[in-house]
């Protein structure tokens, strides 16, 4: 059982370049979300999805975006990237928002931008 | 914004020993998670805590939650080696989730 699977796992960019970070899950989840982690920190919410093609803004949304077009898949995609940007990006689902589920985490990407 | 402060941020302890940690936020909030989270690795659940006065264990560990007082614990037993990680709270408002800045936990033999 694959759970939560996101790729690539290291990249590094440049300054203005884009890409997007692939999130797949084969649990059937309906909630999907996308949290960045800084070097000692909490995670931050950035958006999350209740369903295919319904998305919403977390707590640091700026400088990204996301689409949901099934629900399986979750992309987070960087237009243009800043040193800001730099951290482990974590994709997460869960099969509802509001009950004992908890989330489930994939591996994460670590993106640096330089 | 919801705050969620946990203390200590960093917590030494020596093998057989209990230890709490705790988890403070600023407004209500639906539910409270536990994970654990090894060095380079992803995050891994330990407890959901739904309602004023949950408590739940899982071995050595016990989470509880009071939310009048927007506070939970999670209480180590007889601590072993294998129990260090970081160990980050996060609190749910509707879909949004807010995570602790994590209590980074080494169990010295």
């Amino acid at each position: 059982n694959a759970g939560v699977t996101q790729t690539p796992k290291f990249r590094i960019l440049k300054i203005g370049q884009s890409m997007t970070l692939q999130c797949a899950q084969d649990m059937n989840h309906n909630y999907m979300y996308w949290y960045r982690q800084d070097p000692g920190m909490g995670l931050k919410l950035i958006y999350y999805s209740v369903g295919a093609g319904i998305t919403d803004k977390g707590e640091v949304p700026n400088g990204y975006n996301v689409s949901r077009s099934t629900t399986e898949d979750f992309p987070l995609r960087l237009e243009l990237a800043a040193p800001s940007q730099t951290s482990v990006y974590f994709c997460a689902s869960s099969y509802t928002g509001i009950s004992n589920q908890p989330q489930h985490f994939g591996d994460g990407t670590r993106l640096s931008i330089l | 914004e919801l705050k969620v402060e946990q203390n200590p941020l960093f917590l030494s302890m020596q093998e057989g020993k209990n230890y709490t940690i705790y988890c403070n936020y600023s407004t209500t909030s639906d539910r409270l998670y536990w994970y654990r989270q090894d060095p380079g690795k992803s995050l891994e659940s330990l407890f959901v805590l739904l309602s004023n006065g949950a408590v739940k264990q899982e071995g050595r560990l016990m989470a509880s939650l009071d939310t009048k007082a927007r506070l939970s614990t999670l209480h180590i037993t007889a601590a072993v080696h294998d129990l260090s990680a970081t160990y980050f709270c996060a609190v749910a408002t509707g879909n949004q989730f807010y995570f602790g800045t994590g209590t980074s936990l080494t169990v010295i033999p």
